[in-house]
């Protein structure tokens, strides 16, 4: 029973590259959740899909930044002209809306490096 | 004010020692509350929801005062491996978690 699934777990970009992280929900989620974990901070939330719906973006960054959940495959973040403040750890978490309470799993993060 | 408040520590326990944290939220409209535990800036892993009625996990015990806003985690009889960040959580109108910044526990021999 395969958790959370996300890759590459490091990722080294140059400025002005692109960097695309790509995560695969638990077995039977439907809903994706991406955070990011900047150096020495908290976990801050950045958008929650689900499949072929962007349903909360109230935390993406307005430029450069894309997210999608298409109806096959991962859900994808995708970081244009990457900067050096986009170094971070980003945690992708999934969930299935059962009952009450939504609980997130997370998968183990891609950790970018823009050098 | 942060929405989520969170002493960072680190707290610096002997083994066995009992050890409890808070976690104070300013969203009276938050709904639900959970504690995850992080390592060495791995993945959040959930350690448990918090309820209002308070509820136990083994050495683990979790209570939400939705009076006074605030969660609270309670370990007793440390063991080293309980050495990591604990991270309070909560949701309020969405999915979306807002966590704090997280209280660094360090248990030692």
């Amino acid at each position: 029973n395969a958790g959370v699934m996300q890759n590459p777990r490091h990722l080294v970009r140059r400025r002005g590259q692109e960097a695309r992280l790509r995560c695969s929900p638990m077995k039977g989620h439907s809903h994706v959740y991406w955070y990011r974990q900047l150096p020495e901070e908290g976990l801050k939330f950045m958008v929650y899909l689900q499949k072929e719906n962007i349903i909360d973006e109230s935390g993406m960054p307005k430029e450069r930044f894309s997210a999608e959940f298409p109806k096959e495959g991962p859900s994808i973040l995708r970081i244009q002209q990457v900067v050096r403040g986009d170094s971070a750890a980003y945690f992708c978490a999934s969930s299935q809306l059962a009952g009450d309470v939504d609980t997130q799993y997370f998968g183990p993060g891609t950790r970018l490096t823009v050098l | 004010r942060k929405e989520v408040e969170q002493d960072p520590g680190p707290f610096n326990v002997p083994e066995g020692a009992t050890v409890a944290f808070n976690c104070t939220y300013s969203n009276s409209a938050s709904q639900s509350f959970f504690w995850y535990r992080q390592d060495c800036r791995k993945e959040p892993k959930l350690l448990m929801s918090v309820y209002s009625s308070g509820n136990e996990d083994g050495r683990f015990t979790a209570q939400l005062n939705r009076a006074s806003q605030y969660i609270s985690l309670l370990i007793r009889d440390s063991k080293l491996s309980d050495s990591a960040t604990y991270l309070c959580a909560l949701t309020g109108g969405g999915n979306k978690l807002t966590f704090g910044t997280g209280t660094q526990l360090k248990v030692e021999l």
